[in-house]
């Protein structure tokens, strides 16, 4: 267990529609950075924030936003859902140090499906 | 962040060593080498990283050569929950160099 959660774990949806992914980080961290893992892409960064901040922007589409609130915990919106959205999401989180101790740890995921 | 090329898949039996190698010929002095390991799709999960030391946790030990051209990522006594996708991952730490870049990864099958 990583001490990072991320919830739901499974979310079946339409196009077009809209959903949000939510991510705890764990204890202490300030970092949150969400990746997605397509069959045929791979895993990939997305976006990073620090502390309520974005810090660094991936390969994120227009039609998905992220934010980090005060709690630290961070959303994932994904809109106009298609069906090349189907994925899983992982958030990752770190202490945000920028250090060699900076070890990203990740959570369990979210299974995206999208019919 | 430096590209490291890995095998595709590699064999290994219960309870020996598993060494997976890893090449990353393009690495500057400020990078580091990390190891996540990913059982089929679950959150990738950190095993170890190191400069130009070799490095040993709980988990694995990490040999870097000297020219830090390379390394492979010892598992000692491996065991059929051993078996996953391990990636090796070269980044830069500190500046805006957050991200992790994940190539293929290598596929560890542990066989009884």
């Amino acid at each position: 267990d990583s001490g990072v959660t991320q919830t739901p774990k499974h979310l079946i949806t339409a196009t077009g529609q809209r959903v949000t992914l939510r991510c705890s980080p764990r204890s202490g961290d300030l970092s949150v950075y969400w990746y997605q893992q397509s069959l045929d892409q791979g895993l990939q960064f997305l976006i990073q924030y620090y502390n309520g901040e974005e810090r660094a922007k991936g390969n994120i589409l227009e039609r998905f936003s992220a934010q980090q609130f005060p709690d630290l915990h961070s959303e994932l919106n994904l809109s106009s859902l298609e069906l090349g959205d189907s994925a899983l999401y992982f958030c990752a989180s770190s202490a945000g140090t920028g250090m060699r101790t900076d070890t990203q740890y990740f959570g369990p995921g979210t299974r995206l499906t999208v019919l | 962040d430096a590209k490291t090329t890995q095998p595709t898949s590699m064999d290994c039996a219960e309870g020996r060593a598993a060494n997976l190698p890893c090449n990353h010929s393009t690495i500057s002095g400020n990078e580091y080498v990390y190891w996540y390991r990913q059982i089929h799709s679950q959150g990738p999960q950190y095993i170890i990283h190191g400069l130009k030391n070799n490095e040993t946790n709980e988990m694995a030990s990490l040999i870097i050569t000297e020219d830090r051209k390379s390394s492979t990522l010892i598992l000692p006594h491996a065991t059929l929950r051993d078996t996953a996708v391990y990636y090796c991952i070269v980044r830069a730490s500190g500046g805006s160099n957050y991200k992790l870049t994940f190539g293929k990864g290598t596929l560890l099958t542990v066989n009884p």
